[in-house]
């Protein structure tokens, strides 16, 4: 079945660590992006890639780092400037060929220690 | 700049009622528009979307969504809601100007009482 995969499910950060999530589609789509959920806030925009090997910053980048190395796979990295990681992160991916339409993974759910 | 209006944070109803959510856009151009759908701790699932064409669009699960230029309004609709509509709404905007960046609502959670 094609779709998007999102690893860990949880994923627990000590302070001054850098921490890693893993986000892989085989729905061949050339753009992906990665959101940040907070109750109440709606998503917002991390990173965005629309081709390999080329990201932009989206609304709230700062504290995060990513790489698009292969088209499947977009990892998003926590740094330890990010001081405020606890939230729901949601990978993302879309073609023109889905008619712009973007499909989700099922989410990692990043705690502090 | 572009936003997503969802005026309701919470809304209850009873099963077998019908059930309209409402979002309001803000954008220069003709908006690409999306109801998406979120159980809790899961990634966003699409019921439907507007793109261009017929102004009432019918999605997934039965739900439908009608969009109204002079009122900027996309709202969603069924006419009969089940206990498993539970979850929570998000309409979003796409901006095709913008590297296909989409901007989400703040989210309507439905509850649905017995």
């Amino acid at each position: 079945d094609g779709g998007i995969t999102q690893s860990p499910k949880y994923l627990f950060r000590k302070e001054g660590q850098n921490v890693t999530l893993s986000c892989e589609q085989n729905l061949n789509h050339d753009a992906m992006y990665w959101y940040r959920q907070d109750p109440g806030q709606g998503l917002r925009l991390i990173y965005y890639s629309q081709i390999v090997n080329d990201f932009q910053k989206g609304d709230i980048a700062e504290g995060y780092s990513v790489s698009r190395e292969k088209k499947e796979s977009f990892p998003l990295t926590v740094t330890s400037a990010q001081k405020n990681p606890t939230a729901f992160y949601l990978c993302a991916s879309s073609t023109p060929g889905s008619g712009e339409t973007q499909y989700f993974g099922p989410g990692t759910r990043l705690l502090v220690l | 700049a572009q936003s997503v209006t969802q005026p309701d944070i919470h809304i209850t109803v009873s099963e077998g009622a019908s059930l309209e959510l409402r979002c309001n856009y803000s954008y220069g151009a003709t908006p690409y528009l999306f109801w998406y759908v979120q159980s809790p701790g899961q990634g966003l699932q699409l019921l439907l979307k507007y793109f261009s064409g017929d102004t009432l669009v019918q999605g997934i699960k039965g739900f439908e969504a009608e969009f109204k230029r002079s009122q900027s309004s996309f709202n969603l609709r069924k006419p009969s809601v089940h206990w498993s509509d539970a979850a929570e709404y998000f309409c979003a905007l796409l901006d095709t100007g913008t590297a296909s960046k989409l901007t989400f609502g703040t989210g309507t959670r439905l509850q649905v009482t017995l």
